[in-house]
């Protein structure tokens, strides 16, 4: 099956600094993968879409100076957390989508990967 | 915009009985697909089933089957056998077939199933 890797899988740094977080397609290409968040309990929200080669589109209401994305492989994606605040604490969840195939069911199959928790003190 | 509604937060089954998680979706479009998602403690997200909505046989995957009503925009996931390590969080998701909207996923807002021994 198709596994979806992130790195770092937990992460705590200082209110003010920046964070990354990498999403790999592990075996497959993914032309778009997708950064979600989810809060304790709650359901996962869609952040952006990340395309490869393109600029990330970013749902209402996230900031995209805050939130950078970059796409710049079938198999990485990143997001970068700027000058981060303890509000930006969450689970960060990616997702990637393989690219079309003759056969229609499993192109529409996003595969996760395992998140990354951020607390920022 | 579309949206997906699970209207029950927490649901408990006891092992090897059976239990019905509901979802109920709002849209316009005639082309999309539904999903369900479980997430165990672990947090990693696992696909349960897929639904096509333009296929009317409702999906199945082992002990996991769908009962997909398009008219009434239902789409409700029974689990068969319950077993312990089906506890987790469920959700239900929705992804427009074309459009802007092509491979975004809406999610409902989880469902809590409790296993009982």
């Amino acid at each position: 099956g198709a596994v979806v890797s992130q790195h770092p899988s937990r992460v705590i740094c200082k209110s003010g600094t920046s964070v990354k977080i990498e999403c790999r397609s592990l075996d497959f290409q993914a032309t778009t993968m997708f950064w979600y968040r989810q809060f304790p309990k709650k359901s996962l929200m869609l952040m952006a879409t990340s395309n490869e080669g393109s600029k990330a589109t970013y749902e209402q209401g996230v900031e995209k100076d805050k939130f950078l994305i970059n796409h710049a492989s079938l198999t990485l994606s990143t997001l970068t957390v700027t000058s981060a605040h303890p509000e930006d604490s969450s689970f960060y969840i990616c997702s990637a989508k393989p690219p079309g195939t003759s056969g229609r069911p499993h192109q529409e199959t996003q595969y996760f990967g395992p998140g990354t928790r951020l607390l920022v003190l | 915009a579309q949206t997906v509604t699970q209207s029950q937060p927490e649901m408990s089954v006891q092992e090897a009985e059976t239990v019905t998680l509901s979802c109920t979706y709002d849209t316009s479009e005639s082309d999309y697909y539904l999903f369900w998602y479980k997430q165990p403690p672990s947090r990693q997200m696992i696909l349960v089933i897929r639904q096509e909505a333009y296929k009317q046989q409702n999906a199945t995957e082992n002990r996991f089957s769908v009962n997909f009503q398009k008219a009434a925009k239902s789409f409700s996931l029974k689990i068969s056998d319950s077993q312990l390590g089906d506890a987790a969080m469920y959700f239900c998701a929705y992804m427009s077939g074309g459009g802007t909207s092509y491979g975004k996923l809406t999610f409902g807002q989880g469902t809590i199933l409790t296993v009982h021994p």
